[in-house]
């Protein structure tokens, strides 16, 4: 079957970084997104990671391996507005989007 | 900026009934789905189109169908709500063609069936 596991939840400080993992065992690989959702909003994209490696964009990163399965979130002098939820999602073989549970992220002051 | 406009924020309807949710994009994007969202669970996959007329079955279509006659609407319909169809439906719109870009999202339907 497909999986994709994030953590349930994560708390963080104000102002520190925060890492949040993605590992993906899916059928292919075309692609993964980042999206993050606040309570009672829409999901939001945030990222999207076809090839190995870092991409930065302002106070959030992400980082891919396709060899490993795995995918990273790095968000970077954190503030309030960044508790949400955050949603990794992997594109097939199929071109098909498998989503994982989402991450709740609480920002502490 | 895109706008994906769902009909209804919250719906409470009863056992049996029959729940229309529609679905309005002002990009002209090809792609459109339906999704539910329940907690610890990640999106699931309703139905999707990638053109007027067109649909697909996606991970979880029983109990439900959609129907998509204008590029800019799509519509999912519960023909007979259930008590297990309580959930957050989620519609989101891409640009076109089988290796979707990023999705835009509606703000949800939440829908209570009681």
């Amino acid at each position: 079957g497909q999986n994709i596991d994030q953590p349930t939840e994560m708390t963080a400080t104000e102002g520190a970084i925060v890492q949040i993992n993605c590992t993906y065992q899916t059928s292919g690989f075309n692609g993964l997104f980042w999206y993050q959702q606040h309570a009672g909003e829409a999901p939001t994209f945030l990222s999207y990671n076809v090839l190995d490696g870092l991409e930065e964009k302002g106070r959030f990163s992400s980082f891919l391996s396709r060899s490993k399965g795995y995918s990273y979130l790095l968000l970077k002098e954190l503030q309030m507005k960044d508790s949400a939820s955050y949603l990794c999602a992997v594109k097939d073989s199929n071109y098909q989007l498998i989503w994982g549970a989402g991450t709740k992220l609480i920002i502490k002051p | 900026d895109v706008k994906v406009t769902q009909s209804s924020r919250y719906l409470v309807k009863r056992t049996g009934e029959k729940v229309f949710l529609e679905c309005v994009q002002d990009m002209d994007h090809e792609n459109m789905f339906w999704y539910r969202q329940d907690p610890g669970l990640g999106l699931r996959l309703i139905y999707f189109s990638y053109d007027v007329k067109m649909k697909e079955k996606g991970d979880i279509p029983e109990g439900y169908s959609v129907s998509r006659e204008k590029k800019e609407r799509f519509s999912l319909i519960l023909e007979s709500a259930s008590t297990n169809q309580t959930s957050m439906y989620l519609c989101a719109s891409s640009w076109g063609g089988r290796d979707t870009g990023e999705l835009f999202f509606g703000e949800g339907s939440r829908l209570t069936v009681l």
